[in-house]
């Protein structure tokens, strides 16, 4: 029972190179998230979507990039990375109800040299 | 405009006495509030949440939470710490209407240690 799976776990990048961030869950939820996490802020919405070929702009979406071409899977991309890009990253997927529970993955953590 | 406040950054207790994590929250309407953790390295797990059915709520590893409505509270309590609960936990409300988009609001988060 996997859940909520994010691959890379860890990724050092230069400034300017892209990369992609995936995100696969196995519970066949509508709403999947993409989250940062900085020290002192809490988490941060960067994009989200509420099922397969939709996506939205969250509270920090500049900078990003995301596709959900399948209901299982939301990537993530940056296309060029930047040093206030570090940070570590969470996907996370919920039913459609309002009060329901979001799953989150283990994090991305993510370092723009 | 909503919010959520976690009045204290960091909890430091001792193995075995009661733990106090305080979050106040601006809502409109009767929202819908969550606990979740934090363990190091890992991804958040939901601890409890309110729902406006019974406002102490009871979650997992022996922790709850009282909704307030009067004060605006959902303050998170357990009895006795034990050392596997240091962790960060992080209070979320969801105001009406906000829930299946992107109006999920985190606290920035309390760090809870644990003393031997």
């Amino acid at each position: 029972n996997a859940g909520v799976t994010q691959t890379p776990k860890f990724r050092v990048l230069k400034t300017g190179q892209s990369m992609t961030l995936l995100c696969a869950q196995d519970m066949n939820h509508e709403y999947m998230y993409w989250y940062r996490q900085d020290p002192g802020m809490g988490l941060r919405l960067i994009h989200y979507s509420v099922g397969e070929g939709t996506t939205a702009k969250g509270e920090v979406p500049d900078g990003y990039n995301v596709s959900r071409l399948k209901k299982q899977n939301f990537l993530l991309g940056l296309e060029s990375a930047a040093p206030s890009q570090t940070s570590v990253y969470f996907c996370a997927s919920k039913t459609g109800t309002e009060t329901g529970e979001l799953f989150f993955g283990e994090g991305s953590r993510l370092t723009v040299l | 405009a909503q919010s959520v406040t976690q009045l204290d950054s960091h909890v430091s207790v001792s193995e075995g006495t009661p733990v106090l994590l305080r979050c106040n929250y601006s809502s409109s309407y009767s929202p819908s509030l969550f606990w979740y953790v934090q363990h190091p390295n890992k991804g958040l797990q939901l601890l409890l949440k309110y729902t406006s059915a019974a406002t102490l709520v009871k979650g997992i590893n022996g922790f709850e939470a009282e909704f307030k409505k009067s004060e605006t509270s959902f303050h998170l309590t357990k009895p006795s710490a034990h050392m596997s609960d240091a962790a960060e936990y992080f209070c979320v409300v969801i105001p009406m209407g906000g829930g299946a988009t992107n109006k999920l609001i985190f606290g920035t988060g309390t760090l809870l240690a644990v003393q031997p």
